[in-house]
């Protein structure tokens, strides 16, 4: 199976920073990348596929970017309500891992 | 309203038995792939079992090969986990949740149901 690798695993950071989220997998997965937000006690929240489409509803402060093996999730501004567990997944064929997850905790 | 609700929630004995259904509505069953997930206590997210729209391709996590058998009922609009052969490592809070085809993200989940393997 594909290996999926985020960093860091957990991140520090004060309301109105800018927050950069890696994802690298262990081999090429083209765009198939998707991002999710987890808080405690609730199912995840799906962000971001396809590498950088946005889904719909979801504040454009997030933001994808990457392709190939090396991702990135950022958050330009971040607010009370993104502290939370972030997470990346790849789809290929027939074939779904996610990374181990980033932890966003409030400086 | 788009609504995936899981149930069989149980504790069950190492080496046993558990079947896990997910009923689904607001949407066309059949239009969409539908996913397993589980999380393990204070762990991460990990991908269990995936059935294609057309249902004619699963897929499997190397864990769970071989033990866990992923069906549905379309007439049900219900989604199933079969697992057997349970180990105390499968316990965790399993989510059922779907995508809009297998090349997507996953955009609606279950609120999860535990299984709990102990002795």
């Amino acid at each position: 199976d594909i290996q999926m690798t985020q960093s860091p695993s957990t991140l520090s950071a004060s309301v109105g920073d800018r927050v950069t989220i890696t994802c690298r997998a262990s081999q090429s997965i083209s765009r198939w990348l998707a991002w999710y937000q987890q808080k405690p006690g609730k199912a995840p929240k799906l962000l971001i596929y396809k590498a950088s489409t946005l889904e719909s509803g979801v504040p454009s402060r997030f933001s994808g970017s990457g392709s190939g093996t090396e991702f990135t999730l950022t958050i330009s501004s971040l607010q009370p309500d993104d502290f939370a567990t972030y997470y990346c997944q790849q789809y290929t064929s027939y074939s779904r891992t996610f990374g181990q997850g980033t932890k966003v905790e409030i400086k | 309203e788009v609504q995936v609700v899981e149930s069989g929630e149980g504790l069950v004995q190492p080496g046993g038995s558990l079947r896990l259904s997910c009923a689904a509505s607001g949407f066309i069953f059949s239009n969409y792939a539908m996913h397993w997930v589980r999380q393990a206590p204070g762990r991460g997210l990990e991908y269990v079992s995936g059935m294609s729209s057309d249902g004619g391709s699963t897929y499997y996590a190397d864990s769970v090969k071989d033990r866990f058998t992923i069906s549905r009922d379309i007439s049900k609009n219900t989604l199933y986990l079969q697992m057997g052969s349970l180990r105390v490592e499968d316990m965790a809070v399993y989510y059922c949740a779907r995508s809009n085809g297998w090349y997507s993200g996953i955009d609606y989940w279950g609120q999860g149901t535990l299984v709990t393997v102990s002795s």
